[in-house]
């Protein structure tokens, strides 16, 4: 596709359930990331991906939180036994990048996630 | 530990006017320093990239300027519209040790340009 696709756009989920969020980035892109962004807060850097391997897992939340990307393209961010605080938007991005360059980086529409 | 700074939280400012956002960054080791904007309800869209070797970049109305060794970076918007209210973040990519590849965001400047 042309952009950074994410789904579903909106998830609204009963305490406790799990969830999971995909991430589709531009073709071509090795790099991958996810952020968490909670109403009137920054950006939280989750995970990142470099193709297949996740060289900083540093951001995720806790061991409820867990993401995969095989292919070297589509990521899944899993969140399970959701709780309220858990509620924001959960954004990805991806980028050309092999090791050595930085390149512009470019964002999905984000999935909002709503623990009720 | 990288850690991004912006300032003002948030500007309000007349339509015509000349704007500057300020961006500091503590690590010095990046690969490059990106600007982005936020509308409400939206995902981001990439402004402008500085790679670490460049002092500035210019897109239109819009100019990012990057001194690395004292850790800045500025916004500059000239003749700023009702339509560049937004969200402005800027972006750290780090270079090295265990946070390669990092992306550090500031917590962003809020712009609000009236008629």
């Amino acid at each position: 596709g042309a952009g950074v696709s994410q789904s579903p756009s909106n998830k609204v989920t009963e305490k406790g359930k799990d969830v999971e969020l995909r991430c589709d980035p531009i073709s071509g892109h090795t790099a991958l990331y996810w952020y968490r962004q909670s109403l009137g807060q920054g950006l939280e850097f989750l995970i990142y991906f470099q193709g297949n391997s996740a060289p900083d897992k540093s951001g995720l939340p806790s061991d409820r939180f867990s993401a995969e990307r095989t292919g070297g393209s589509v990521s899944t961010l899993t969140i399970q036994r959701t709780q309220q605080e858990d509620s924001a938007v959960y954004l990805c991005a991806s980028s050309f990048a092999p090791k050595g360059a930085g390149n512009t980086i470019y964002f999905g529409e984000g999935s909002w996630l709503t623990v009720v | 530990k990288q850690e991004v700074t912006q300032i003002p939280a948030a500007l309000s400012v007349p339509e015509g006017e000349n704007l500057v956002l300020n961006c500091s960054f503590t690590d010095s080791a990046i690969y490059n320093l990106q600007w982005f904007r936020q509308d409400p309800g939206k995902g981001l869209t990439s402004l402008l990239l500085i790679q670490s070797s460049q002092r500035e970049q210019t897109s239109g109305r819009l100019n990012a300027s990057l001194d690395k060794s004292s850790g800045r970076s500025t916004l500059y918007i000239a003749a700023s519209q009702p339509g560049d209210s937004a969200t402005y973040l800027c972006a750290a990519l780090n270079a090295g040790g265990t946070s390669y590849g990092k992306l550090t965001f500031g917590q962003g400047t809020i712009l609000t340009v009236h008629p």
